[in-house]
C-alpha cells in the first residue's frame, strides 16, 4: 500500500524567508504522480504544485518549487519569499489508480 | 464561475438521521470523488465515479451511498448519522489522463 509521511506536524517561517516542508512517500510503483496542496482557514484544498515520477526536472511555480529525489522517495517543497498568505496547511499527496493519498499535513505559520 | 461547488456548506443535524450533500463540477471532467477530512485533518479517499459508474469504494459503511445522476454530479447519502461522521467532505473531480484533481469547497457536517 502506498504511504505519505510529512514528518513535520509544524513549522514556522519569518516573512520573506525561505522554508522547505518535507514528504516521503512508499511506493513500488515506477509511474506516479505526487502533488502539494495547501489548505489556508478557509478550508479550500487549492493546488500548490505537481510533478510527474517520469520526469528528473524538478517542477516549479513562481515562489514554489521541489526537490523531487525518486530513488530516496522523498518530495520536498520549498516556499520562497514566503507571504502571510502562505499561512495553512500543506498536505503532500501521491496519486496511482484514481485515488489520492494524502500525508497528515503540516502547518506553516508565516511570523510578520 | 465556481469549477467544483458543494451544498451545503454546513450541516447540523442530530444522530439517527439522514442527510445530503451534493456536488456539481463544471469543468467537463469525467471522474468525480469524495474525500472525507476527520478532525486531525486527515483526508481519505471514500468513493470515485468515472462516467458514473464506481471505480472505488474505500472501506466505508454501508450508510453512506453516493449517487451519480450524471457525469457532472456527484451526490452523497449518509444514513443513521453517527457521532463519528462529523467531519469535513471533499467533493473532487479529474479528467482522465489528466491527474490533477480539483477539489471542492467541503462541506462541514456536525452530528449531534
Amino acid at each position: 500500500a502506498q504511504t505519505v509521511t510529512q514528518s513535520q506536524p509544524e513549522m514556522s517561517v519569518q516573512e520573506a524567508e525561505t522554508v522547505t516542508l518535507s514528504c516521503t512517500y512508499d511506493t513500488s510503483e515506477s509511474d506516479y504522480y505526487l502533488f502539494w496542496y495547501k489548505q489556508p482557514p478557509s478550508r479550500q484544498m487549492i493546488l500548490v504544485i505537481r510533478q510527474e515520477a517520469y520526469k528528473q526536472q524538478n517542477a516549479t511555480e513562481n515562489r514554489f518549487s521541489v526537490n523531487f529525489q525518486k530513488a530516496a522517495k522523498s518530495f520536498s517543497l520549498k516556499i520562497s519569499d514566503s507571504q502571510l498568505g502562505d499561512a495553512a496547511m500543506y498536505f503532500c499527496a501521491y496519486r496511482r489508480s484514481e485515488k489520492l493519498v494524502f500525508g497528515k499535513g503540516t502547518k506553516l505559520t508565516v511570523n510578520p | 464561475d465556481t469549477a467544483v461547488s458543494q451544498t451545503p456548506k454546513y450541516l447540523v443535524t442530530q444522530m439517527g438521521n439522514d442527510k445530503s450533500i451534493k456536488c456539481e463540477q463544471n469543468l467537463g471532467h469525467d471522474t468525480m470523488y469524495w474525500y472525507k477530512q476527520d478532525s486531525k485533518k486527515f483526508l481519505k479517499i471514500m468513493f470515485s465515479y468515472n462516467n458514473k459508474e464506481l471505480i472505488i469504494n474505500e472501506t466505508v459503511p454501508n450508510r453512506f451511498s453516493p449517487k451519480s445522476p450524471d457525469k457532472a454530479h456527484l451526490n452523497l447519502h449518509i444514513n443513521s448519522l453517527e457521532l463519528g461522521d462529523s467531519a469535513v467532505y471533499f467533493c473532487a473531480s479529474s479528467q482522465t489522463g489528466e491527474e490533477t484533481q480539483y477539489f471542492g469547497p467541503g462541506t462541514r457536517l456536525l452530528v449531534l
